[in-house]
């Protein structure tokens, strides 16, 4: 089946250390974009990718790197720095930059401890 | 600017009973899409609907129906005889499509949890 990959579905974290978030699809979408999910604040854009080696910053890319390497993985890597880290992230990609429909995967909550 | 904003931040209705989540949008654009996304308990955003700003033709899908008035900048979600399953937290979200704009990337409210008891 078509659709978007994320993994681990949980993840924790000890302070300090970087983790690698994973998402994966299959469905030949150029642009994919990681929204970070507060209880209570909506999604907010980390970082995006509207095609293969480049990527831009969103509204809250501190403490965050992305790669786009392939065009069907897009992985988040939160590193010390972020300083509150612990949230839901969801993936998503769209077809191309028009995004006239964004699919979104079944998210990563990562919690620091 | 991009904005949206979803005043209701809890909605509780027993089944069977209609309720509407209002939307509001601010943008500079003449041309955007506006989408609601249904979240449940899982997590997993699922895609409700698109609209695009030169279509402000009213639509209904089963139990489900938007009404988009650009005169007001909202896009309302109404959903008709409530059930439980529709229990989820409810995104309103707005994607500008002007020179300029970044192509592509959602604006979204801050959701709104939608309770339906049996």
């Amino acid at each position: 089946d078509g659709g978007i990959t994320q993994s681990p579905k949980y993840l924790f974290r000890k302070e300090g250390q970087n983790v690698t978030l994973s998402c994966e699809q299959n469905l030949n979408h150029d642009a994919m974009y990681w929204y970070r999910q507060d209880p209570g604040q909506g999604l907010r854009l980390i970082y995006y990718s509207q095609i293969v080696n480049d990527f831009q910053k969103g509204d809250i890319a501190e403490g965050y790197s992305v790669s786009r390497e392939k065009k069907e993985s897009f992985p988040l890597t939160v590193t010390s720095a972020q300083k509150n880290p612990t949230a839901f992230y969801l993936c998503a990609s769209s077809i191309n930059r028009q995004n006239t429909e964004a699919f979104f995967g079944q998210g990563t909550r990562l919690t620091v401890v | 600017a991009q904005k949206v904003t979803q005043a209701q931040t809890e909605i509780s209705v027993v089944e069977k009973e209609d309720v509407t989540l209002d939307c509001v949008y601010e943008t500079r654009d003449t041309t955007y899409y506006l989408f609601w996304y249904k979240q449940p308990p899982s997590g997993e955003l699922v895609f409700l609907i698109r609209r695009n700003s030169f279509d402000e033709q009213n639509e209904i899908s089963g139990r489900y129906s938007w009404n988009f008035q650009k005169s007001t900048s909202s896009f309302n979600f109404t959903i008709t005889a409530s059930q439980v399953v529709d229990s989820a937290v409810y995104f309103c979200a707005l994607t500008p499509r002007g020179r300029g704009s970044t192509l592509g990337r959602l604006y979204f409210g801050r959701g709104t949890q939608l309770t339906v008891w049996p």
